[in-house]
Order: C-alpha cells, then structure tokens, then sequence
C-alpha cells in the first residue's frame, strides 16, 4: 500500500529563516507526489507537484521541493519564511500504475512562524 | 469557474440522527472524491466517482455511509445514525481528465459535530 510520513508534526522557524518540512514515501512503482496547504477551517490548495518531468519543482508563494528517487524523499522548502505561511502542510502520494485513484496523504506538519 | 462548493460549512447534529451533505464540483470535472479529516490527521480517502460511476470506496465508508453522483454533477454524502466518532471535516475533492498526476481542487467542507 502506497504511504506518507511526514517527520515532525509541528515545525517552528524565525521569520525570514528557512522553511523546511520533510515527507518520504514509500512505493514501488513511480510516484506522483504533492504539498497542498491548509488554512484554518479551510480546505486544501495546491502548492506545488511532482509528476517526473522535473526533480526540483517550483510551486506557489516561493516554495520549491527536490525528489529524491534514493531517499524517496520530497522535502518542501522556502528560502525566507513570512507570518502568512502559517499554515498546515499535507504532503500526498498517487501512484502511475493501476489501483487506486484517489490521493494517500500524510499526518501534516504545522507549521508556526515565529516574528 | 466557481471552484468546489460545500454545503452546509457546519453541521450539528444529535447522535443517531441523518445528515447530508451537498458538493458541486469544479463544471468540467468528470471525478469527485470524499475524504474525511479528523483533528491533527491529514484527509483519508472515503470514496471516488467518475461521472455518475461510484469506481471506489474506501472500508473506512461503512454501511451507514452512502455517496451519490446522480447526474455526474453534483453529490451527497449521508451518514445514517451518527456517531461521535462520525465528527470530523469532511472535503469534497474534484479532478479534471483521467490522470492520476493532476491537481485535486478541495471544497473548503463541512465541519460535522456529532453531539
């Protein structure tokens, strides 16, 4: 079964340091990879994907995240953190071959901005 | 394009009673998910429709839970004799085409309280 783990619930930076929230998969086949973000009582927005054209993408609101076939990994970064980016981040997983076709999502990481 | 709508934003309701919810999807998008995201949790997948077509349903979606996509449009989700543990947001999710690498647009969804 197609997972996520994304380390740390919660991550706390200074405003203006680097963001970084971390999610590995698991998979054996390739896999197409997502950040979405989350305001309170909101639903879910888009920040960036990974869909094998490119390892390091480039998303919304200065965000990028690098896969990394050998650490199945796909870290999500920001060079300089701003109070708006406190948020919840949902890294999520789908798979290219057959099976199932909706979205396999991890814990989330909140994400506190301090000033 | 008026992207996903959820109706109501807010349930509450008793235990044992019926609840329905409404979601109308992105127009042009032929696949509808339901997910369920409870307190500190990321959104688990309930179930996926292409056009009217119920394609899959997750066991987390137990017999006093029904989804329907009538006309391929809008659907509902009913929750027959609510339980506490029913309480959580539930996002209605829409995708465009049949890849599994395109962005799911989210609902801002409901929140149930069971009480």
């Amino acid at each position: 079964a197609q997972s996520v783990t994304q380390l740390g619930s919660h991550v706390s930076v200074s405003e203006g340091a680097l963001v970084l929230l971390r999610c590995n998969y698991s998979s054996s086949v390739p896999p197409y990879l997502f950040w979405y973000v989350q305001y309170p009582n909101q639903g879910l927005q888009l920040l960036l994907k990974y869909t094998s054209a490119a390892t390091l993408v480039k998303g919304i609101n200065g965000f990028e995240a690098e896969f990394k076939k050998s650490e199945t990994s796909f870290h999500l970064t920001k060079p300089s953190a701003h109070m708006s980016d406190a948020a919840e981040y949902f890294c999520a997983v789908s798979y290219s071959g057959g099976g199932a076709d909706g979205l396999t999502f991890g814990k989330g990481t909140h994400l506190i901005i301090q000033p | 394009d008026t992207g996903v709508s959820q109706d109501p934003r807010h349930k509450i309701t008793k235990r044992g009673q019926n609840v329905t919810f409404r979601c109308d999807p992105i127009s042009e998008h032929n696949r509808l998910y339901w997910y369920r995201q409870t307190l500190g949790q990321g959104p688990e997948f309930l179930t996926y429709f292409q056009n009217e077509a119920q394609l899959e349903k997750s066991r987390l979606l137990s017999d006093r839970f029904s989804a329907e996509r009538p006309k391929g449009s809008f659907s509902t989700l009913e929750i027959q004799r609510t339980e506490q543990g029913d309480s959580a947001m539930y996002l209605c999710a829409s995708r465009f085409g049949q890849g599994k690498n395109t962005e799911a647009f989210f609902g801002q969804g409901t929140r149930l309280t069971v009480v």
